[in-house]
């Protein structure tokens, strides 16, 4: 079991671009969630998604996009990037329904650098 | 608003000594609560967690306590091992809702 993946591992963008990010969820899992760790902060809820709909949104512009596909994995989308984009960005999946923190298991991030 | 708050951003132990993790909320909608362990270039791993229907919950080596009360939980880690040096994440969700609210995280460093 690869357990969450997320790719890739690193990224460099400049202000204005627009980057994507990609988790594929650990086997088993159909939910994706999704977290922003700026340096020094804990991470923090972005969105989550479940039979390819959006389920929850946190406090984040409608710059920060998703997407779930049939095989449950899911892309992250920020569009007009900002110095302040700069972050480690989480993904985490679950079971629907059995995802009450413990369920929910993380990936290793993407570190994105906005220059 | 931070609703969950972690004042203590680092916290240094004697290797065998207790360890002692402090967090704060301010949202009583909480219901459930949660520490993570986060090593360097890995995401946060699951520890320990507690229901707001309880006060204590132990596994092996570490205690969560919870005083609704007083909106606080620790966790102790006991004895304290230099694995366990590491950032640790308390966080906090309403049952049954999946969004973990996260607070800032303390930095363990256990002393040989």
């Amino acid at each position: 079991d690869a357990g969450v993946t997320q790719s890739p591992t690193h990224l460099i963008k400049t202000r204005g671009q627009q980057v994507t990010l990609r988790c594929s969820p650990k086997s088993g899992h159909d939910t994706v969630s999704w977290y922003q760790q700026a340096l020094g902060q804990g991470p923090q809820f972005i969105f989550q998604y479940y039979e390819e709909e959006e389920r929850q949104r946190g406090n984040f512009p409608d710059r920060f996009s998703g997407h779930q596909f049939p095989n449950y994995s899911s892309e992250l989308n920020v569009n007009a990037l900002l110095l302040g984009d700069s972050a480690l960005y989480l993904c985490a999946s679950s079971l629907f329904g059995q995802g009450g923190g413990s369920e929910q298991f993380f990936g290793p991030g993407t570190r994105l650098t906005v220059l | 608003d931070q609703q969950v708050k972690q004042n203590s951003p680092s916290l240094s132990v004697q290797e065998g000594r207790i360890s002692i993790l402090n967090c704060d909320y301010t949202n009583s909608m909480f219901d459930y609560f949660l520490w993570y362990k986060k090593y360097p270039a890995e995401g946060p791993t699951f520890l320990i967690s507690i229901s707001s229907i309880k006060d204590k919950n132990e596994d092996g080596r570490f205690t969560v306590f919870l005083n609704k009360s007083a909106k606080h939980l620790s966790l102790h880690i006991v004895p304290s091992q230099p694995g366990d040096s590491a950032v640790y994440f308390c966080a906090a969700l309403n049952f049954g809702n999946e969004k973990l609210t996260f607070g800032t995280g303390t930095r363990l460093t256990i002393i040989p």
